[in-house]
């Protein structure tokens, strides 16, 4: 059964980059997009990006070219870095892996998420 | 971009009842359409999928309808663990999309 967890700094400055990474365990990266998501306090959630198996990447528009996703197959993960960070990017912030097959794409499983703030 | 809204955004309930909540999509999305059960301090957990496709796991009071723009997710019988935020999410096109959440409170 396949598992991730997120890890990471839970504190990053204003104007600095957030870097967090994504540990799979219980199966291959093979064949799948690896995502990351988002949720500020409170809020609702925002999809940021996400990294296929080959390395092809894809992001929300919204972060304005601000994320990099990227893979490390060999240890089984992917990490996201969001440059220039504000506190509005202060979120839990979840990996997760996207099932993709032919009408049916969806998130599943997700990580526990890991809450960053983004404050002096 | 598509924009998802979901209704109500809040809904009270009892233990028994049937509640249905409905999500929007701005432009059709056929049938990618997913919904997730969030619990405070958790991640959200994969409901339904496609739809109307009942994950793995997921007891059979929950069901998904639609297609198109318009969207329901139906609990037949709401048990204690039902109480939980819904969220539905479209997966017709990048950037993939959520509702803003619908709280089911007791």
């Amino acid at each position: 059964q396949v598992q991730l967890q997120e890890s990471g700094p839970g504190l990053v400055k204003p104007s600095e980059t957030l870097s967090l990474t994504c540990t799979v365990s219980g199966d291959s990266m093979h064949g799948y997009y690896w995502s990351w998501i988002r949720q500020p306090p409170g809020k609702g959630l925002e999809w940021v990006g996400y990294i296929f198996y080959n390395g092809r990447t894809n992001y929300n528009p919204s972060l304005k070219s601000r994320a990099t996703i990227t893979l490390d197959t060999s240890k089984n993960q992917f990490s996201l870095r969001l440059s220039s960070v504000s506190a509005a990017d202060t979120a839990v912030y979840f990996c997760a892996r996207e099932e993709n097959l032919i009408s049916e794409v969806y998130f599943d499983p997700w990580g526990p998420g890991t809450l960053v703030s983004v404050s002096s | 971009d598509i924009q998802m809204t979901q209704s109500p955004s809040s809904l009270s309930a009892s233990v028994g009842d049937r509640v249905t909540i409905a999500c929007r999509a701005s432009q059709t999305i056929n049938n990618y359409l997913n919904w997730y059960q969030q619990k405070p301090g958790k991640a959200p957990n994969l409901v339904i999928y496609a739809a109307s496709s009942l994950q793995t796991g997921v007891p059979s009071r929950f069901s998904g309808s639609g297609s198109g723009t318009d969207f329901t997710l139906t609990i037949s019988s709401l048990q204690p663990e039902d109480f939980a935020t819904y969220y539905c999410q479209q997966s017709f096109s990048t950037p993939y999309s959520f509702g803003q959440g619908t709280k089911l409170e007791i």
